[in-house]
């Protein structure tokens, strides 16, 4: 089991906002980064250092992190959205890695 | 630009070992910690570990017993050996670079994979 929590689907109208969620203790502590996969690819840092995005990231993507919740906002979702997103960091034993067990958006 | 490609057998036998590498291009190994991480078929990625450009490694503890990582920095190259495979180990790999700095240069607190390969498919039957 992930010691990194995210809900394992979320919807969003076309052009509307969305937050995808990701929670565990050393969020407490560690930033967050976000990845997109979409099917049969491998996936792309779209967030990382809580809220720091690549360069070629649009910036309707952006991050943020409160507490034990880090968050992935997508302001006016595309259809090109829809995708599987995960969240990483560090985990609360100290070990360099976690994966969050995923989120698949479905923009509608 | 910098590309990865994994490459290794696509079938491994139960009981046997799991070698795949990754061949960096485009940019230096050094500097960096080079990760990999699998996905199995309609599951969440798990990271397997990392290995800096001078040897250092650091292993997920679910797989630290079977797994092991080396560098070739004159190849540009890193490598992953994964023993007693069984079923379970049936995934797509996925190599990638791995970065503790911001843009700035600021160190994270955390890593983050900012280059990934393509992954690489490895079956697991008899």
């Amino acid at each position: 089991s992930s010691e990194l929590t995210q809900d394992p689907a979320v919807s969003v109208a076309l052009g509307q906002t969305v937050r995808i969620t990701c929670q565990g203790d050393s969020l407490r502590s560690y930033p967050a980064n976000w990845y997109q996969q979409k099917p049969g690819q491998a996936p792309v840092l779209v967030i990382y250092g809580t809220d720091n995005r690549p360069s070629g990231i649009p910036d309707r993507f952006s991050g943020s992190s409160s507490g034990n919740t880090a968050s992935l906002t997508i302001t006016g979702a595309q259809a090109e959205d829809e995708a599987d997103y995960y969240c990483n960091s560090r985990d609360s034993s100290g070990n360099p890695v976690a994966f969050g067990g995923g989120t698949k958006l479905t923009v509608l | 630009q910098v590309q990865l490609r994994e490459s290794g057998p696509g079938l491994v036998k139960p009981s046997e070992t799991l070698s795949l590498t990754c061949s960096v291009s485009g940019d230096s190994i050094s500097d960096y910690y080079w990760s990999w991480i699998r996905q199995p078929p309609g599951k969440g990625l798990e990271w397997i570990g990392y290995v800096y450009y001078s040897g250092p490694t650091t292993y997920s503890p679910s797989l630290k017993s079977r797994v092991t990582i080396s560098v070739d920095t004159s190849k540009g190259q890193f490598s992953l050996r994964l023993t007693s495979v069984t079923a379970a180990d049936t995934a797509v790999y996925y190599c990638a670079r791995t970065n503790y700095y911001d843009s700035s240069g600021s160190r994270l607190h955390a890593s983050y994979m900012d280059v990934w390969g393509r992954g690489t498919t490895v079956t697991v039957s008899s």
